[in-house]
């Protein structure tokens, strides 16, 4: 079975600040990863996900997640925040190629000052 | 343009009195899926369904029911709705490609209130 942690439930920057999202994974077998975003109200749209074609992946909107193994680690990171940033972001796992199901962690909520 | 729909967004209803929540995609997909993310729990799946008439329980079941007898549409039925199924409910499709990786769209989300 496949879990996700994700440190923090509330993440406050300021604008133009580094953002770090922290997601720690636990699985049997590779793992796929994802990084969802969800806007008050919207349903959840993708950012980026990890394939194993590349450790370090970018996504949409400057963000950028690098996977690494050794850690059990796939932490969301970009480097200047901006005021449309502040949504709740969702870390999350797929190994079970035939339900498909998304595994996902609890969420954090990126509030970024002026 | 491509995209998940559900209806309604918004439902308030009693213990007991059925209802359907609908779900339908315009992208020809195969795989459609219902998670329901309640506070501190993220997302967690309902039901899935690889493709027309194939259905499977996901993590968290009880009390609900689903059918695909269109490729489009993947219904949520709560046959008797209970307190405990308030929650923000999303469906998503994707690809049945073959690939693990194929990228799971979601809908806008109906927020169910249950009396």
């Amino acid at each position: 079975a496949q879990s996700v942690t994700q440190l923090g439930s509330h993440v406050s920057v300021s604008e133009g600040a580094l953002v770090l999202l922290r997601c720690n994974y636990s699985s049997s077998v590779p793992p796929y990863l994802f990084w969802y975003v969800q806007y008050p109200n919207q349903g959840l749209q993708l950012l980026l996900k990890y394939t194993s074609a590349a450790t370090l992946v970018k996504g949409i909107n400057g963000f950028e997640a690098e996977f690494k193994k050794s850690e059990t680690s796939f932490h969301l990171t970009k480097p200047s925040a901006h005021m449309s940033d502040a949504a709740e972001y969702f870390c999350a796992v797929r190994t079970d190629t035939g339900r498909r199901a998304l595994t996902f962690g609890s969420g954090t909520r990126l509030q970024v000052q002026p | 343009e491509a995209q998940v729909t559900q209806n309604p967004r918004y439902l308030i209803t009693v213990t007991g009195k059925k209802l359907t929540v609908t779900c339908s995609q315009n992208m020809n997909h195969e795989y459609m899926s219902w998670y329901r993310q309640d506070p501190g729990l993220g997302l967690r799946q309902i039901y899935y369904s690889m493709n027309v008439e194939v259905t499977d329980k996901g993590d968290v079941p009880e009390g609900y029911k689903v059918s695909r007898k269109e490729k489009r549409n993947f219904p949520l039925i709560l046959e008797s709705p209970s307190p405990n199924q308030t929650s923000l409910y999303f469906c998503a499709s994707s690809y049945s490609g073959g690939t693990s990786t194929d990228t799971q769209y979601f809908g806008p989300g109906t927020r169910l209130t249950v009396l």
